[in-house]
């Protein structure tokens, strides 16, 4: 597609259970990002990946939060064991990754996560 | 650590106003510098970036943001607002060196009165 996509646009779980929130690069782009826009903590960055690189999970909250990126595109954040806390807009982002140029970072729509 | 502030939470404006949102940022290395837009429903969009050269730069809808080195700032701009300007902003920098991650100022809320 043109654009970066997420799936679902929407998930409302309970406490307690496992989500997992995908996200669809802009094809080509190297570099996946995801990110979490909350009400009163704005937008904080969670995990990074470049390329084959391992990835920057400096932004990860907790342990319960994990990542992967299969074969360089697709991504799956997974949250296990949500709290209420992790409500919020998770957001995903890529980039061409290559030169100066690449740092701009093309954003999805989000998925937006209520846990009961 | 490294932070972005943005001056102002909320701003209201009536229209054909002039704009001018504040950005300060706390890195002395190269930075990237952006201004992103949230459209009430809508997803981030970039209004304009700042990598390097002319310290003005132009962006969509008739935005502007000026880069001053000296004072860590990259404030945006527009002489003058549309209803349709209403929306969320969010300033952002990338450090480069360390990765590409974005490192977002808190938003500011603007709204245009018809």
């Amino acid at each position: 597609g043109a654009g970066v996509s997420q799936s679902p646009s929407n998930k409302v779980t309970e406490k307690g259970k496992d989500v997992e929130l995908r996200c669809d690069p802009i094809s080509g782009h190297t570099a996946l990002y995801w990110y979490r826009q909350s009400l009163g903590q704005g937008l904080e960055f969670l995990i990074y990946f470049q390329g084959n690189s391992a990835p920057d999970k400096s932004g990860l909250p907790s342990d319960r939060f994990s990542a992967e990126r299969t074969g360089g595109s697709v991504s799956t954040l997974t949250i296990q064991r949500t709290q209420q806390e992790d409500s919020a807009v998770y957001l995903c982002a890529s980039s061409s990754g290559q030169g100066a140029m690449g740092n701009e970072q093309f954003f999805g729509p989000g998925t937006r996560l209520t846990v009961l | 650590a490294q932070s972005v502030s943005q001056h102002n939470h909320h701003v209201i404006l009536s229209e054909a106003a002039s704009l001018e949102l504040g950005c300060n940022y706390s890195y002395g290395g190269t930075v990237n510098l952006f201004w992103y837009v949230q459209y009430p429903g809508q997803h981030l969009q970039l209004l304009l970036k700042y990598f390097s050269g002319d310290p003005l730069v132009k962006g969509i809808k008739g935005f502007e943001a000026e880069f001053i080195k000296s004072k860590f700032s990259f404030n945006l701009r527009k002489p003058s607002v549309q209803w349709s300007d209403t929306a969320e902003y969010f300033c952002a920098v990338i450090l480069y060196n360390q990765g590409g991650k974005l490192i977002f100022g808190q938003g500011t809320e603007l709204s245009v009165k018809p």
